[in-house]
């Protein structure tokens, strides 16, 4: 069955640095996200992605986050100067309608 | 805003019995509820979803009901097992929107 993957599983980055989190939806879905889940927290929405273009973000996705489907398979969600709140896991998901498939998360660690 | 609550925040249930999670949601244009799994370290998985023209759903053991009229919805699990003990987040959204909310979580302990 195919799966969403992300890449990388784990990143440490300082403060103020620029991260880029990569992820491969199903190949035949159309919509792609980005989620963050803090640890034990509920799953939260940042981002989704239609038709090369943002459709809708959260207010948590501000101007230091960016998405980018650079090819015809690749999705990515860049941070541009990451802060100590960002820290938390990244979930990519992607849909052919409704029903989010999640890849297996980047857990970011911003120290 | 878009709103999801959902109780309660953590249920232990014995092996064999049943667990009910009840959501509730703000936004009235939502019309697809869908309920995901995460168990410990791994990716939310989708079970179960419901749409706002149908009041009921079951699959084996898992079952959802939804009243639209008073906006909540509830997961319902039969003779539960250890294998079901998990965190388990309803959702809600509306049909051609990109936007789902997720309610906080229910971590369920099944005791063997």
């Amino acid at each position: 069955e195919p799966e969403v993957t992300q890449t990388p599983s784990h990143q440490v980055t300082q403060m103020g640095q620029e991260v880029i989190l990569r992820c491969v939806p199903i190949s035949n879905h159309l919509y792609f996200y980005w989620y963050r889940q803090i640890l034990g927290q509920k799953v939260e929405f940042l981002v989704s992605f239609y038709n090369n273009e943002i459709s809708e973000k959260s207010e948590i996705f501000d101007d230091q986050f960016s998405v980018e489907r650079p090819d015809g398979s690749n999705f990515t969600l860049k941070i541009r100067s990451t802060k100590l709140e960002d820290s938390a896991m990244y979930f990519c998901a992607s849909s052919e309608a409704e029903g989010l498939y999640f890849g297996p998360g980047t857990r970011l660690t911003v120290t | 805003g878009e709103n999801v609550e959902q109780h309660p925040s953590t249920l232990s249930v014995q092996e064999g019995d049943s667990a009910v999670i009840k959501c509730t949601y703000s936004d009235s244009a939502s019309n697809y509820f869908p309920w995901y799994k995460q168990e410990l370290g791994k990716r939310p998985q989708l079970i179960i979803d419901i749409r706002s023209n149908v009041g009921e759903k079951k699959d084996q053991r898992i079952a959802v009901t939804l009243n639209k009229t008073a906006k909540h919805f509830s997961l319902h699990i039969t003779e539960t097992q250890p294998e079901d003990s998990a965190v388990y987040f309803c959702a809600a959204s509306t049909t051609g929107g990109f936007k789902t909310i997720f309610g906080a979580g229910t971590r369920l302990f099944v005791k063997a």
